[in-house]
């Protein structure tokens, strides 16, 4: 039963333009939701997250909305540019009683973008 | 970056031998996890630990047990390699508390078993 869900394996996106990654989730105990992105042999590195209390976050050039009745939020990347061509993971975690709660992920999606 | 280091970085293996990957960290953080990354399943949680001798399984631990005798090491061993576990493994700290919960994630180890 996959818990978040990222329908897109793949974008292609122009330089300059906006780039929009999709993530759907089911459970509706997740309290926080993040986004990595993952160069090629490197490790997933932290972009952005954001608490189900708000609907928006924004650092820079990336943005992340967060639709609670839809389950659904989205990482917007404007101006998109070629070092943003990596996979992009969506995250979810969900915490009960005083645990830690562990990090869900999405199937991930790679984003090329074009010059 | 983050202080964290995996090895071997690289492995190649046969079917039914013992295999033990190493995470090591110097930040101190409390919370260490292994997971692996396979195409078309994104990233899996395998163990995790929550202090030394604190461990507890994740969503695919069938095959694979853990040891962290120390604050800073986390290993994660195959006692029996199988194909299936063909992979490249991550190894992820976090400081814990109350927040997002930020992982931060090791280069990853790619492991192939014949």
């Amino acid at each position: 039963d996959q818990q978040v869900k990222q329908n897109s394996p793949s974008l292609s996106v122009q330089e300059g333009r906006i780039s929009i990654l999709n993530c759907d989730y089911t459970n509706s105990m997740f309290d926080y939701f993040l986004w990595y992105k993952k160069y090629p042999a490197e490790g997933p590195t932290f972009l952005i997250s954001i608490s189900s209390i708000k609907d928006k976050n924004e650092d820079g050039r990336f943005t992340v909305f967060l639709n609670k009745s839809a389950k659904h939020l989205s990482l917007h990347i404007v101006p998109s540019q070629p070092g943003d061509s990596a996979v992009y993971f969506c995250a979810a975690r969900r915490t009960h009683g005083g645990s830690q709660g562990n990090l869900i992920f999405g199937k991930g999606t790679k984003l090329s973008v074009k010059p | 970056d983050a202080g964290i280091t995996q090895s071997p970085r690289h492995k190649v293996t046969e079917t039914g031998t013992p295999v033990t990957l190493r995470c090591h960290q110097t930040e101190n953080h409390r919370y260490m996890y292994w997971y692996r990354q396979d195409p078309g399943h994104g990233l899996r949680l395998i163990h995790y630990s929550y202090g030394v001798k604190d461990t507890d399984k994740g969503e695919v631990s069938d095959g694979y047990s853990v040891s962290r005798s120390k604050t800073e090491d986390f290993l994660l061993t195959l006692e029996s390699a199988t194909s299936s576990q063909t992979s490249v493994y991550f190894c992820a700290i976090s400081e814990g508390g109350t927040g997002a919960n930020v992982l931060t994630f090791g280069a990853g180890s790619r492991l192939t078993v014949l």
